[in-house]
């Protein structure tokens, strides 16, 4: 089975503070996401990279950047933690080898900047 | 640009009555679909999924979904629901050279027992 962890199921950090969620997959998946998740607005897309060391910016890329360094590894950071950065943030993995394939996720990280 | 509308933001039904939860997209070109469940405190699971094909699509734990493109719709549905089933459910749209999920804002069923 595949299997996407992050590494915190919660966090509690202060504004202002550099804060670093981790993921990792264990499918040797090319592309890998980072989510935010709050309630009324669904899941909105952060990041994504489909390669180690490439990136791309999702729908709200403001306040956040991501490292990948391995293939297997996806990290969220965000640079200074602010209130409105409070909320479920979600990882996902898949491949595009074949047709397209579905998206696996990890359990979330709930954060709460205060 | 893609995007998914899921027009009801909460769905009650009675234990043992039928359901469907609708799930409108907006995509230019073909279109892969999919829905998801989120139970409580938990990360998403693949419910089904639509690529090509058949256009009804059955997955787990019963539900089924139709797609239609004429009406860029992927309604799902279960025919009889179970305390169980009590979710949070989200359509999903990405399409082929693009790995990119957009995503619907969510139902949340609940099962009136």
């Amino acid at each position: 089975d595949v299997k996407v962890t992050q590494s915190s199921r919660y966090l509690v950090k202060r504004t202002g503070e550099k804060v670093f969620l981790e993921c990792v997959q264990d499918m040797d998946h090319e592309n890998m996401f980072w989510y935010r998740q709050d309630p009324g607005l669904g899941l909105r897309l952060i990041y994504f990279s489909y390669d180690v060391k490439m990136k791309e910016k999702g729908d709200i890329p403001e306040g956040y950047s991501v490292s990948r360094e391995k293939k297997e590894r996806f990290s969220l950071i965000l640079e200074s933690a602010s209130t409105n950065q409070t909320s479920m943030y979600l990882c996902a993995s898949s491949s595009y080898r074949g047709t397209n394939t579905e998206a696996f996720f990890g359990q979330g990280t709930r954060l709460t900047v205060v | 640009a893609q995007s998914v509308t899921q027009l009801d933001s909460q769905v009650p039904v009675f234990e043992e009555a039928p359901v469907e939860l609708r799930c409108n997209y907006s995509s230019s070109v073909s279109v892969y679909l999919f829905w998801y469940v989120q139970y409580p405190n938990q990360g998403l699971q693949l419910l089904l999924k639509y690529l090509s094909g058949s256009t009804l699509v059955k997955g787990i734990n019963g539900f089924e979904a139709e797609f239609n493109k004429s009406q860029t719709s992927f309604h799902l549905r279960k025919p009889s629901v179970h305390i169980s089933d009590t979710a949070e459910y989200f359509c999903a749209v990405s399409y082929f050279g693009n790995e990119k999920l957009t995503f619907g804002t969510g139902t949340r069923l609940t099962i009136i027992p």
